[in-house]
C-alpha cells in the first residue's frame, strides 16, 4: 500500500491565521483528494487536486478558504485560511493505488483552532 | 448519485460475541464498498473491500462482508470480539470519477464499544 505522510500531525490555531498542511506520497500518483473529518463526524471531501491544473472543489468549499497545491505527482499542500474553531477538524489526505479500486487514507492533521 | 447509511451510530458487544455493523448503499451503478477502520486518535485504515467477484470479501483483523445486490447491502460481521477492535468503522461507497474509482462517499459512522 502507498505511504502517506502528513504534517503537522496536530496543531493548535489562533483564530484569523492559516495553515498549510502537507502530503507526501511514497510514490506517484496522478489524483490526490482532501478530506475533512469535523469533531464526531463522517469524512467529507473537500477537493481533488490534479498534478498540473486547478483542484476541484466540492460543494460548499472555495478556493479562497482551502487552497491547494500540487506541484509533482507526489506532493500536495492544502491550506486552511484565516481560521475559525469551526475549522477545528481532521484534515486528510488520500491517494487511490494501482487501479484506483483501493483508496489510502493518511493519518490525518488534527487542527484546533482556538 | 450515490449514498451510504449506516444502521447505529454506536454499538456494543460483549468481548466474544459476534459483532455485526450495518451498512446500506445506494448507487445507480455497480459499486465498489469498502469498510475503514478508524482507532482514537488515528487515520482511517482499510479494513476490506468489495470491486468484482466473490461477494464474501475477508479482511484484516478477522473481518468479513458480503455484498448482497438484492439488499444493496454490504454488513460487516467478526464472529468474536476483541477489545482491540473497539474503534469506529466507516462503510463507504466509491464514485466513478475519471474513469476509475477514486472518490469516495462515506456513511456517518459506527462507533463499536466492546465490554469485558
Amino acid at each position: 500500500s502507498a505511504v502517506i505522510s502528513q504534517k503537522p500531525s496536530r496543531d493548535i490555531c489562533q483564530r484569523g491565521t492559516s495553515l498549510t498542511i502537507q502530503c507526501q506520497v511514497d510514490s506517484q500518483v496522478t489524483m490526490m483528494f482532501w478530506y475533512r473529518q469535523q469533531p464526531g463526524q463522517s469524512l467529507t471531501l473537500i477537493a481533488t487536486a490534479n498534478q498540473g491544473s486547478e483542484a476541484t472543489y466540492e460543494s460548499g468549499f472555495v478556493i479562497d478558504k482551502f487552497p491547494i497545491s500540487r506541484p509533482n505527482l507526489t506532493f500536495s499542500t492544502l491550506t486552511v485560511s484565516n481560521m475559525s474553531p469551526e475549522d477545528s477538524s481532521i484534515y486528510l489526505c488520500s491517494v487511490p493505488e494501482g487501479s484506483g479500486n483501493t483508496i489510502y487514507f493518511g493519518e490525518g492533521s488534527w487542527l484546533t483552532v482556538v | 448519485a450515490q449514498s451510504v447509511t449506516q444502521l447505529g451510530s454506536h454499538v456494543s458487544v460483549s468481548e466474544g460475541a459476534l459483532v455485526l455493523l450495518r451498512c446500506n448503499y445506494s448507487s445507480s451503478v455497480p459499486p465498489y464498498l469498502f469498510w475503514y477502520v478508524q482507532y482514537p486518535n488515528q487515520g482511517l485504515q482499510l479494513l476490506l473491500k468489495y470491486t468484482t467477484g466473490a461477494t464474501l470479501v475477508k479482511g484484516i483483523n478477522g473481518f468479513e462482508a458480503e455484498f448482497k445486490k438484492s439488499e444493496t447491502s454490504f454488513h460487516l460481521t467478526k464472529p468474536s470480539a476483541h477489545m482491540s477492535d473497539a474503534a469506529e468503522y466507516f462503510c463507504a461507497v466509491s464514485v466513478f470519477y475519471g474513469g476509475a474509482t477514486n472518490k469516495l462517499i462515506f456513511g456517518t459512522g459506527t462507533l463499536l464499544a466492546v465490554q469485558p
